[in-house]
């Protein structure tokens, strides 16, 4: 059974830094592409970022991009993200999710597959 | 980027509607679009990938279909347990958006 267990959230002030962990069990973890996915309070999805099973190809959403950093650790099948000069927008539920990542027309194109993590909130407050 | 606009927000339903949630995008993206269950305080659950592929484990009562800026998600005879929000996401791109989400309620 695939499972994705995320850790790490919790209250820090803005400026401050968090390193969120996916602890991935189920699946042969390096041949998967791994995503973060965010979600405000009583707000829709914003897709954060992206790493290849290998790490060669990683991708961030402009709002975070110079400010987080995404990484694994395939010998440990786990996925992180260091969030970095947080700032209260980022606030939010964060979710890890198993996707596979194809080449469409020279494109990255990553595809969901299957259950993402019960998720860890990280609160951005003074 | 691309943008994903949900129609409509708010679905009011009874047990046993056939329900459609449509999803349209701000430029073609194939059939790279999935669908999402979210009830509250859970993670999003996968529906629908490639438009109209079922996930492994969903009631055949979810259907998907459409391509290049339209597409509609179908759930046919709604049942209590599908109360829920549901968001379509695009994956043409490295990046994905979402919807902004369709809650179904109980008239």
């Amino acid at each position: 059974e695939v499972q994705l267990v995320e850790s790490g959230g919790g209250l820090v002030k803005p400026g401050g830094s968090l390193r969120l962990s996916c602890a991935a069990s189920g699946f042969t973890f390096n041949t998967y592409s791994m995503n973060w996915v965010r979600q405000a309070p009583g707000k829709g999805l914003e897709w954060v970022s992206s790493i290849s099973g290998s790490s060669t190809y990683i991708y961030y959403a402009a709002s975070v991009k110079g400010r987080f950093t995404i990484s694994r650790d395939n010998a440990k099948n786990s996925l992180y993200l260091q969030m970095n000069s947080l700032r209260v927008e980022d606030t939010a539920v964060y979710y890890c999710a198993r996707v596979q990542l194809t080449m469409v027309g020279g494109v990255h194109v990553f595809s969901p597959t299957g259950p993402w993590g019960q998720g860890t909130l990280v609160t951005v407050s003074s | 980027d691309i943008q994903m606009t949900q129609s409509p927000s708010t679905l009011s339903a009874s047990v046993g509607d056939r329900v459609v949630i449509t999803c349209r995008a701000s430029q073609s993206i194939s059939n790279w679009l999935a669908w999402y269950q979210q009830k509250p305080g859970k993670a999003p659950n996968l529906l629908i990938y490639k438009a109209s592929g079922l996930e492994s484990g969903v009631p055949s009562r979810f259907s998907g279909s459409g391509s290049g800026t339209e597409f509609t998600l179908t759930i046919n005879s709604l049942q209590p347990d599908d109360f829920a929000t549901y968001y379509c996401q695009q994956y043409n791109t490295y990046s994905w958006t979402f919807g902004q989400g369709t809650k179904v309620e109980i008239k």
